[in-house]
């Protein structure tokens, strides 16, 4: 069993307030890294798949960074809205398609 | 890309009886996942359903307690056997590879 470790567990922040979730996962046997947004009853979004170290991507006001020597990625929100309200994930596969979940962020956006 | 749909989206058992959760795919994939997230708990791999060939356990999850049917490349039944309130859980069917990963909306079980 690989350890793969979110922090925070839950977040509760102001709208338009920016903030930060860590994800960190075993720096040895890397394929990827996932990033997902995952709202009560629906499908987990994927947000990111992060695949070289030093990778940072960017979809709107949601950005990520890869650090694969040290075992972690960083999920940043700019100016947080309520919709961004939901629980984020990290995944780290293993075995080519199985995957290790972090146990999640969940964010709280207060209008 | 898959789109994954999953039935029920949730459900309130009493303990002792079984569920079958269902996840139809609208592509061919060789394999398909089952997770469950515990309260509090990260999402695990309970096994992987392969079409023609009995399903893989994950160390701690067994055939009794989640008996699953792979008749064809695009559908999956996972069966909770016997419930407890331990059983209760999210449990979620997903299909892809460590490029890209796809899920259903995920079942909510409350067992009473």
């Amino acid at each position: 069993i690989l350890n793969v470790e979110q922090s925070p567990q839950s977040l509760h922040v102001q709208e338009g307030d920016s903030t930060n979730f860590t994800c960190s996962f075993p720096s040895s046997n890397f394929y990827a890294l996932h990033w997902y947004r995952w709202e009560t009853a629906k499908s987990p979004e994927a947000l990111f798949v992060m695949t070289l170290n030093g990778d940072e991507k960017k979809k709107g006001r949601i950005s990520a960074t890869l650090n694969t020597k040290e075992g972690y990625s960083y999920l940043y929100i700019k100016g947080s809205q309520p919709e961004d309200s939901a629980t984020y994930l990290c995944a780290f596969p293993y075995n080519f398609n199985k995957f290790y979940f972090g146990s999640g962020t969940k964010l709280n956006v207060k209008p | 890309s898959a789109v994954i749909s999953q039935k029920p989206s949730r459900d309130i058992c009493q303990r002792g009886t079984s569920l079958t959760i269902q996840c139809q795919v609208d592509s061919q994939v060789t394999m398909m996942f089952w997770y469950r997230q515990q309260p509090g708990q990260s999402l695990t791999l309970i096994a992987t359903a392969n079409q023609g060939s009995e399903a893989t356990y994950e160390s701690g999850f067994v055939i009794d307690k989640f008996p699953i049917s792979r008749p064809n490349l695009t559908f999956s039944t996972l069966t909770v056997s016997n419930m407890s309130p331990e059983d209760s859980s999210i449990y979620l069917c997903s299909v892809g590879t460590y490029t890209e990963a796809f899920f259903g909306q995920g079942t909510r079980l409350t067992v009473v």
